[in-house]
């Protein structure tokens, strides 16, 4: 059973950047097969898709976060990563890493870890 | 970029009835690329159909998905208690999004 873990700071300053972890256990991210993604949820509102990363290392990005957006792997600790530069008060939300099939389906999710945008 | 259009916003049954819901597209959508997701308060989503009709892992089957195109709709049979939350359309075409999500409420 794959299993995600958010990890990282809970409040960030506006114009810092924010930084995320995700830890996965339960499966191999060099086992290939499946994109490793960043999701997130305002408050009370809906999904977003932020972007994805393959083991090998290649990243796509909403493009509408795609200047502001970093994916990275490390497969030696089978963790990934985002980075969010120059937030504002509009990128507070609930951030989930998750697991995309090839099929493009969002089959396993960490439970989310909210971040908030604060002086 | 593919915008999805979950109808209706809230939808109110009781227990036992039957649920539509619908996820329109802006346009065509390959059915392979097109899921639905249920996620209660709290909680992150879960992946309920994927390939527009195939249930994922240990999902029952109330459950079901169909559509092709720009038009699709997930259904639940017989509403069970624990059916009550809100429901998401996702595609993927050069991105993936998601629809706005239906909340499905006790009547």
């Amino acid at each position: 059973q794959v299993q995600l873990q958010e990890s990282g700071p809970g409040l960030v300053k506006p114009s810092q950047t924010l930084s995320l972890t995700c830890t996965v256990s339960g499966g191999s991210i060099s086992s290939g097969g499946y994109y490793w993604s960043w999701i997130r949820q305002h408050p009370g509102k809906g999904l977003e898709w932020i972007g994805y990363i393959y083991y090998s290392g290649s990243t796509y990005y909403n493009p509408s976060l795609k200047s502001r957006v970093t994916i990275s792997v490390d497969t030696s600790k089978n963790q990934f990563s985002l980075k969010l530069s120059s937030v504002t008060a509009a990128d507070t939300a609930v951030y989930y890493c998750a697991r995309v099939t090839r099929g493009q389906a969002i089959d396993y999710w960490g439970q989310g870890t909210l971040v908030t945008v604060s002086s | 970029e593919i915008v999805l259009t979950q109808s209706p916003g809230t939808l109110s049954l009781s227990p036992g009835e039957r649920a539509t819901l619908s996820c329109r597209a802006s346009q065509s959508v390959s059915s392979s690329y097109l899921a639905w997701y249920q996620q209660k308060p709290g909680q992150a989503p879960r992946l309920l159909i994927y390939g527009a009709s195939s249930r994922a892992t240990g999902i029952p089957d109330r459950f079901s998905g169909s559509g092709s195109g720009t038009d699709f709709t997930l259904t639940i049979s017989r509403l069970e208690p624990e059916d009550f939350a809100v429901y998401y359309c996702q595609q993927y075409g050069s991105a993936i999004t998601f629809g706005q999500g239906t909340r499905l409420e006790i009547k």
